[in-house]
C-alpha cells in the first residue's frame, strides 16, 4: 500500500503562473517532509522540508503547506518559471527510532511554459 | 571529488551475467542507499546501510546484493542480471541516518537484454 501518494503524474503551467504540486499521506507517524527536484539525466535533488510541528515553511518562490489532520501538503512554486520544468518527488520519514528510511511518492512532472 | 559518484554511467548487459554498481561518496555520510527509478513508479529503495558494517532491506530487494565494508562505498550487485532490472539506479547519502536529508549520486542506467 502506498504510504505517500502523488496522485498528479504530470502538470503544466504557464510562466509566471503559480504551480502546486499535491501529496497525500497514510502514515500518522510520519513527521517530516520533503521535496525533491529532479532534472533528466540527473540524481534528485533537495528542495524543501517542513517538520510536522509547523503549516508552513517558506524558501524564496518555494513554499510547502502541511494539512495534518487532512494527512496533505502541497508545494507552490511562484512565480512559475521555465527552469523549474522537472520531476517533483514528495518524500516523508517518521519512524520513532529514526532508523526507517524515507518514503517517496511516484512523482510529479512539472511543465512550465514559455 | 565532492559529494556522491556512481560508475558507470551507463551499461548495457545480457541476462544472466553478473554486475556491480559502484558509488562513493566523500562526505563521511554515516547512511548510503540504493533506489531505482521507473517510469511511473518513482524512486523505489532496494537496499539501505545505516552505518558502515550493516545493511537494510527496502522495498524492492531481491535479485539484489549489497555490502558496507567501509564509510565511503557502498556496490550495489545483480548477480545475474534480469531484463525487469533495467532501469535507471540512484545512490545517495545522508550524514547520519533517514532522518538527514539525502544527497543524490548522477545515476546509472543499466539495460539488461
Amino acid at each position: 500500500d502506498q504510504q505517500v501518494k502523488q496522485n498528479s503524474p504530470s502538470l503544466s503551467v504557464q510562466e509566471g503562473r503559480i504551480s502546486i504540486l499535491n501529496c497525500d499521506y497514510t502514515n500518522s507517524m510520519f513527521d517530516y517532509f520533503l521535496w525533491y527536484k529532479k532534472y533528466p539525466a540527473e540524481g534528485p535533488t533537495f528542495l524543501i522540508s517542513i517538520s510536522s510541528i509547523k503549516d508552513k515553511n517558506e524558501d524564496g518562490r518555494f513554499t510547502v503547506f502541511l494539512n495534518k489532520s487532512a494527512k496533505h501538503l502541497s508545494l507552490h512554486i511562484v512565480p512559475s518559471q521555465p527552469g523549474d520544468s522537472a520531476v517533483y518527488f514528495c518524500a516523508a520519514r517518521g519512524d520513532p527510532s529514526g532508523n526507517t528510511p524515507l518514503v517517496f511518492g511516484k512523482g510529479t512532472r512539472l511543465s512550465v511554459i514559455a | 571529488i565532492a559529494g556522491i559518484t556512481q560508475a558507470p554511467t551507463s551499461q548495457i548487459l545480457a541476462a544472466g551475467r553478473r554486475m556491480t554498481l559502484r558509488c562513493t561518496q566523500d562526505m563521511r555520510h554515516n547512511a548510503m542507499y540504493w533506489y531505482r527509478q521507473d517510469l511511473g513508479l518513482g524512486l523505489r529503495l532496494i537496499h539501505y546501510s545505516n552505518t558502515a558494517g550493516t545493511t537494510g532491506k527496502g522495498e524492492v530487494p531481491d535479485g539484489y546484493s549489497v555490502s558496507r565494508a567501509n564509510t565511503d562505498d557502498f556496490p550495489l550487485t545483480l548477480a545475474s542480471a534480469v531484463p525487469s532490472q533495467t532501469s535507471v539506479y540512484f545512490c545517495a547519502s545522508s550524514m547520519s541516518g533517514p532522518r538527514d536529508t539525502q544527497y543524490f549520486g548522477p545515476g546509472t542506467r543499466l539495460t539488461v537484454l
